[in-house]
Formats: structure tokens, sequence, C-alpha cells
């Protein structure tokens, strides 16, 4: 069974203090790693996917970077309107289903 | 182009009353599934389909039934909805050829008294 675990589960920054977020995930034959981002009352919007370990993708001020155990999203001088649950999910095998953390809660103040 | 759309937005019921959730696709994606989101637990999957006339059971499908006619609707029904079906319900679609991503709906939000 697949299992994902985020951390922190809420993670308050200055604007411009820049910080990870941890995806820890357990799976059979990753497919794929993913990020979404998740504002108030929003469906989760798709950021990255990673497939292999040592891959790294970047978005503005976002980079996902995959191990074979966990997954980071670095946040470079986060700006507040990064503020949004940011959710981690896996594919294994041949299945077409996500599993997915619970997410961390990112507030950057201004 | 309006992607992924999903209606009612909000709906209050009683237990024991049946509703439809209704989610629509205009990408022509073959794979469609539902998720509900609860505090603390993350999303999870209730039912998917990958294509017309195709439908199979996620994590969480009690309670829940889905038909696919269309390729471009999957509707989630609750026959006599409980408490613990209060919930935000998303839909989600994926392409084929390998696309691997998961475009979402704007969700709805359901509250069961």
């Amino acid at each position: 069974e697949d299992q994902v675990t985020q951390s922190p589960e809420a993670l308050r920054l200055q604007e411009g203090e820049s910080s990870s977020l941890n995806c820890s995930y357990t799976v059979s034959g990753l497919r794929g790693l993913f990020w979404y981002r998740q504002d108030p009352g929003k469906g989760p919007e798709f950021l990255f996917t990673l497939y292999s370990a040592g891959e790294e993708k970047e978005k503005e001020r976002l980079k996902a970077t995959l191990t074979k155990k966990e997954s980071f999203l670095h946040i470079t001088a986060p700006k507040p309107e990064d503020s949004a649950t940011y959710l981690c999910a896996v594919r294994s095998g041949s299945a077409r289903q996500l599993t997915f953390g619970s997410g961390t809660q990112l507030t950057v103040l201004p | 182009n309006a992607g992924v759309t999903q209606t009612p937005k909000f709906q209050v019921l009683k237990t024991g009353q049946s509703m439809t959730l209704q989610c629509a696709q205009d990408m022509n994606h073959e794979y469609m599934s539902w998720y509900r989101q609860d505090p603390g637990m993350g999303l999870r999957l209730i039912h998917y389909s990958v294509g017309a006339g195709i439908t199979d059971q996620g994590e969480v499908p009690n309670g829940y039934n889905v038909s696919r006619s269309t390729t471009e609707d999957f509707p989630l029904r609750l026959l006599s909805a409980a408490p613990s079906q209060t919930s935000v319900y998303f839909c989600a679609t994926e392409g084929a050829g390998g696309t691997e991503t998961q475009y979402f709906g704007p969700g709805t939000r359901l509250l069961v008294l």
C-alpha cells in the first residue's frame, strides 16, 4: 500500500525567508511523484511531476527535488501570494490512481 | 475551453436524502475520478473510470455510486446521505498517452445534517 507523509503540517514564513517542504513516500515501483498547490476553496492546481531519483524541476520561486524516499519543495524568497496548501501525491505500478499526503499549509507574511 | 466543471458548488442535505454531484470535462480525457477531501486526511479516491462504460472502486467507495455513459460526464451519486459524507468533493481528469497529469475541478462542498 502506497503511503505519503508531508511535513510540516503548517509553516509560517516571513516574506523572503526561504524554506523547504518535505514529502516522504513508500511505494512499490514509483511511476511519478506529483506536487500540487491548493488555494482555499479551490481545486488542486498541478505544479510538477518527478519520475526518478535525482530529478529536479523549477517554476518561478519553487524547485522540486526527488530522492528514492522523499521529495522536497524548496521555496526561495517567498512572497505572500505563495501562501497556499501544497499537496504531494504518488502513483505506483500500473494504476492511474494517486495517493495523496495531507498537505503542508504555507503562510507567507508580508 | 472550461476544463473540468463541477456543480453544485455547495449543497446542504438532510440525512437520508439523495443527490447527484455533477462533473463535466471538455478535454476529451479518458480517465475521470472522484476524490473527497477531509481535514487532516488529504484527498482520498472514491471511484474512477478509465472510459465510457467502465468504472471501478477507489479507497473509500461505500455510500457512493457512479456511472460513465459519455466521455464528458462522470456523476457521483449519494443514494442515502449520512453525516460522515460531509466533505469537499473533487473531480479529476487525465488524458491518454501517458500524460500522467490529473486536472482537478473547483470542488463541491457538501454538508449533511
